[in-house]
């Protein structure tokens, strides 16, 4: 059972195009994260949130959380090549040690 | 600050052989986490510590085992390796559980391929 699914899983844009990705449950995490993973490296922090209906920024970055904490958003303005990479969702509940992640989603940005 | 480090790199090995996968953390954290990662799969986690001497199965244990006998150290043992764990292996570490919010850092990764 996957308990975050994101969407979409592929997506490619051209550069300085404004784009969306989502992550959603039918569960009630505790906190979320975004990390992104760029190939032959591990995944990095990008955010976490952690109150229902907060709103993060992060240069060209926007991630959200929904009010309900069951789901959330990452937006990119004016996408650039660098920002190529996998996004990836990882959701706690209260009181685990773990994370559960979502599939992903490959971001390609063509120059 | 050196951060997760994981060796080796690359691997490959013959089904049946055995091999440990290395990892270190200098950052002083309890929370350590081995994960694989499966082309178009997100990261599944296999086994975690809260603490030295203190390990829990994660999604997928089966055909692997831990130990933590130090806060630093959490190397994976491979027994009987099978081509379905062809896989890149992640470590990773954090200051606190998941549940709390907290960071958890990677490394690099080991590519295994089992022929």
């Amino acid at each position: 059972t996957q308990l975050l699914e994101q969407s979409p899983q592929f997506l490619s844009i051209q550069e300085g195009e404004n784009l969306t990705v989502y992550c959603n449950s039918s569960s009630v995490f505790s906190s979320l994260q975004w990390y992104r993973q760029e190939p032959g490296e591990g995944p990095v922090l990008l955010v976490t949130v952690v109150t229902g209906g907060e709103v993060k920024k992060l240069k060209r970055l926007t991630f959200q959380f929904g009010d309900a904490r069951k789901d959330s958003s990452l937006h990119i303005t004016a996408a650039q090549p660098g920002d190529t990479g996998l996004y990836l969702c990882a959701g706690a509940k209260g009181g685990s040690e773990k994370l559960v992640f979502g599939k992903g989603t490959k971001l390609t940005v063509n120059p | 600050n050196a951060g997760v480090t994981q060796t080796p790199k690359f691997r490959i090995l013959k089904i049946g052989q055995s091999m440990t996968l290395q990892c270190t953390q200098d950052m002083n954290h309890n929370y350590m986490y081995w994960y694989r990662q499966d082309p178009g799969m997100g990261l599944k986690l296999i086994y975690y510590s809260v603490g030295a001497g203190i390990t829990d199965k994660g999604e997928v244990p089966n055909g692997y085992n831990v130990s933590r006998s130090t806060t630093e150290d959490f190397p994976l043992r491979l027994e009987l390796a099978a081509p379905s764990q062809t896989s890149v292996y992640f470590c990773a570490s954090s200051y606190a559980g998941g549940g709390l919010g907290s960071s958890q850092y990677f490394g690099p990764g080991t590519r295994l391929t089992v022929l």
